[in-house]
Order: C-alpha cells, then structure tokens, then sequence
C-alpha cells in the first residue's frame, strides 16, 4: 500500500497572491494528477504528469502553474488567487492510464 | 469532446430500497468506465471499474454493467444502507493518461 500526502491542510490567501499546494506519493507511481473540486461541478483536471520531467494542461489550466520535482511529488501554484475563491484542491496518482487513481485528502483554499 | 453525465444532485433514498445512480458518456473512443466513492471528509477512492470482457465488476454491493450501446455504466445496489452515503463520481479514461469525472450524484439514505 501507500500513502498520499497533500499540504496544507488548509490554506488562506489574500487577492493576487500566489500561493503554492504541495503534494507527495510514496506509491511509486509515474502519473500524478492535480484536480479542483467544486460542489456541482465534479472534479476538474488543472494539471497532470505523466512521468518525472513532464507536464501536461487539464482542462482547468488557465491561473495555474505545477511543477514535478521529482517522481514522488507534484507542487500547483495559484498565480494569481482570485477574491472570495473557494475549492477543495486534490492530488491523486496512478500507475498508468486505466488505472485505479488514488487520491490525498485535499487542501481546502479560502480567498479573502 | 469527451464529457460523462451522472444522475443530477441529491438522491435521497430509504435504507434497504434499491439503488441506481445514472451515468452516461460520450467518447470518440471505447473508454474504460470507473465509479469513485467519497465520504464526508475523507477522500474519493475507487468503488469499481469496467473490465475488457464482458464480467461485470462488483464491490460491496455495488455493481455496474458497462452498455455500449447505450453509452452507460449504471451503478446499482439492491439493498442502500445508511453507510452508503456519499458522492458518487463516475468516470472514464480513453487510454491516454486523462480522466474525465462527472459532476457527481450525492447520495443520502434515511433509516
């Protein structure tokens, strides 16, 4: 088994900060995801990574930035946090396409 | 483009009556479907997902037939117990690393 482990928890930002959400899998997995989650609205691709070294846009991509460190970790930045934004921001990783996708627990954002 | 359609919102359902949530896919490609659990404060995990033959994949009750036909990969239970309540996402994946989830259907059961 393994674990994934997302930070922070929570997160608090002011309007036009960037703010970065780190995330991390002991898995050993080569595909790594970041989602936004929003009631209603499903869960929604920012970004993923299909192996160390690449980087490809979801569909939600625009105001966003990541960065694969290296094969365990995934990083999204916020460029530009936009006024009373609010979402839940999840990680997941899998060992390649048509597999089963695990998830963190998330990092809930609140824009002041 | 791709996109997958779940049952609107809330369904509310008393315990041990029947459930199906609806899901629905459009896709150029025969995709692989999944349905993703996810209780309160805990995050999504996988309930089931389709095989390539025609078995059909079952998990705590749960169970789903992939339709082609149709374009559908409906969940059912036969008997909803009050620790089934949870968002429910479907979802598929085209083989190309890329997933397309559903709005989710919350699903609620009464005693």
């Amino acid at each position: 088994g393994g674990i994934i482990t997302q930070t922070p928890k929570f997160l608090i930002g002011q309007e036009g900060q960037k703010l970065t959400l780190k995330c991390q899998q002991n898995f050993n997995h080569d595909t790594m995801y970041w989602y936004r989650q929003d009631s209603g609205k499903g869960l929604r691709l920012i970004y993923y990574s299909i192996t160390e070294n690449d980087l490809q846009k979801g569909d939600l991509s625009e105001g966003y930035d990541a960065s694969r460190e290296k094969k365990s970790s995934f990083s999204l930045t916020v460029t530009s946090a936009q006024k009373n934004e609010m979402a839940v921001f999840l990680c997941a990783s899998s060992s390649g396409p048509q597999d089963t996708q695990y998830f963190g627990p998330g990092t809930r954002l609140l824009v002041l | 483009g791709d996109s997958v359609t779940q049952t609107e919102g809330l369904v509310t359902l008393t315990e041990g009556l029947p459930v199906m949530l609806n899901c629905t896919y459009q896709s150029t490609y025969s995709p692989f479907l999944f349905w993703y659990v996810q209780h309160l404060n805990e995050a999504p995990k996988l309930l089931l997902k389709s095989f390539t033959d025609n078995k059909r994949p079952e998990h705590q009750g749960f169970h789903a037939t992939l339709h082609k036909s149709s374009s559908s990969f409906h969940l059912q239970k036969s008997s909803a117990q009050l620790s089934d309540s949870a968002l429910y996402y479907c979802a598929f994946n085209t083989g190309n690393y890329k997933y397309v989830f559903g709005a989710g259907t919350r699903l609620k059961v009464i005693a």
